[in-house]
């Protein structure tokens, strides 16, 4: 049975700050991994995905890396923004199902 | 393209009646999974639909039913609704198929008193 644990559960940090937030998983025959934004109250923004055959995948100032056989994912923000405040989910794909975790709960101050 | 449209937005249900949310999927997208998302979790998997059928079922009751229609947009059913079933209800679309990835809607938010 996949389980997904993200670390940190929170975060508070000044803008400009170079983030990361970690994602472990416990079954690593996966299809793919996504991370997620979430906003309080709506739905889930997909930020990257990672297919099980990638070491990572950027899009502007995110990264997202994944070692499959650790059972790892992280996700780097780079120069944090007060509009990243968000959760945060990492997502991993087996049996064409995602598990999620609770993930990481950022907030970027002024 | 379109993306992930659920209807409606919020409800507001007694305990013991029966609810239906709705899902269009994805322009392109044939596969429509439910999640239900309590306050301060992450989203748990419902089930999913593919080519009509439910293909992937989990940990819920069978009184949370589903259909998907021709046109590849979906039906939740929650039947006899309990306080616990208040919650967030998410939609994803995909293509079936290895490495592609899922598209949520907005959610429904679900009350029940």
């Amino acid at each position: 049975k996949q389980e997904v644990t993200q670390i940190p559960a929170a975060l508070s940090v000044p803008e400009g700050e170079n983030l990361v937030l970690n994602c472990s998983f416990t079954d690593s025959a996966i299809y793919n991994l996504q991370w997620f934004r979430q906003d309080p109250g709506k739905g889930l923004t997909s930020l990257l995905l990672i297919q099980s055959s990638q070491r990572e995948q950027t899009s502007g100032r995110l990264n997202a890396s994944l070692d499959k056989s650790s059972g790892r994912s992280t996700l780097y923000i780079a120069a944090s923004q007060p509009g990243d405040s968000a959760t945060y989910l990492c997502a991993p794909d087996n049996t064409d199902k995602l598990i999620f975790g609770t993930g990481t709960r950022l907030q970027v101050f002024p | 393209e379109t993306g992930v449209t659920q209807s409606p937005t919020h409800l507001i249900k007694t305990r013991g009646q029966q609810v239906t949310l709705r899902c269009s999927s994805q322009s392109g997208h044939n596969t429509v999974s439910w999640y239900q998302q309590a306050l301060g979790q992450g989203p748990q998997f419902i089930f999913q639909y593919y080519r009509e059928e439910e293909n992937g079922r989990g940990n819920f009751p069978p009184r949370f039913s589903g259909l998907q229609f021709p046109n590849y947009s979906s039906e939740l059913n929650v039947n006899a609704l309990e306080l616990d079933d208040s919650a967030l209800y998410l939609c994803a679309s995909s293509l079936a198929g290895l490495g592609y990835g899922y598209t949520f809607g907005s959610g429904t938010r679900l009350t029940v008193v």
